[in-house]
């Protein structure tokens, strides 16, 4: 069965400043990645995803990520946060092997925005 | 517009007292799912159905039941609600059960629910 890593819980970055947050994912094949973002009192939005292809995805609000296969990676970034990026960040696994299509979520990271 | 309504956005209960929260999706969805978010446990799934009829348990089922007569509709019921079920609730749908490029979760706005 697959798995989804999210080692910080939270993560505290000035506005302007760039932000990383961290995912990895055990899968003995290619997963399917998935980046949401909750904002407070809000449902989960999908930031981008990863099925196939090019390795470095580009999302909405100027969010990106990089499926490294060789670190079982797939890292979230924005070269600028700003004040409204706070919000708290969900990776997510999905196994294309598996028959029941399962999505993993991991615990999740809190972003916190300094002005 | 597309999207997932759930009711009650905000509910308080009794241990033992019956509810039902309710999950309804316009976008012709075939694939519809619960999850409990509970703090530093991310998103858990409780049951999850690929379509009309089909009901499937998740990670966390016990204390919980679903039906899915209609497509639209996904109601999550709490038999016999006890304190340990206080969490925060969300519904998700997506085109097909399938993984696909063109199919992703689409959520609702959540459910808070205490029991007392």
């Amino acid at each position: 069965a697959q798995s989804v890593t999210q080692p910080d819980i939270h993560i505290t970055v000035s506005e302007g400043a760039s932000l990383e947050l961290r995912c990895n994912y055990s899968y003995g094949a290619t997963p399917y990645l998935f980046w949401y973002v909750q904002s407070p009192g809000q449902g989960l939005q999908l930031l981008l995803k990863y099925f196939s292809g090019d390795t470095l995805v580009q999302g909405i609000k100027g969010f990106e990520a990089e499926f490294k296969r060789s670190q079982s990676s797939f890292n979230l970034r924005k070269p600028s946060v700003h004040w409204s990026d706070a919000a708290e960040y969900f990776c997510a696994v999905g196994a294309p092997l598996n028959r029941d299509d399962k999505i993993i979520f991991g615990k999740g990271t809190r972003l916190h925005i300094l002005p | 517009e597309a999207q997932v309504t759930q009711n009650p956005r905000y509910l308080i209960t009794v241990t033992g007292k019956k509810l039902t929260v309710t999950c309804s999706q316009n976008m012709n969805h075939e694939y519809m799912s619960w999850y409990r978010q509970d703090p530093g446990l991310g998103l858990r799934q409780i049951y999850y159905s690929m379509n009309v009829e089909v009901t499937d348990k998740g990670d966390v089922p016990e204390g919980y039941k679903v039906s899915r007569k209609e497509k639209r509709n996904f109601p999550l019921i709490l038999e016999s609600p006890s304190p340990n079920q206080t969490s925060l609730y969300f519904c998700a749908s997506s085109l097909a059960a399938v993984l696909s490029g063109a199919n992703v979760l689409t959520f609702g706005a959540g459910s808070r629910l205490t029991v007392l």
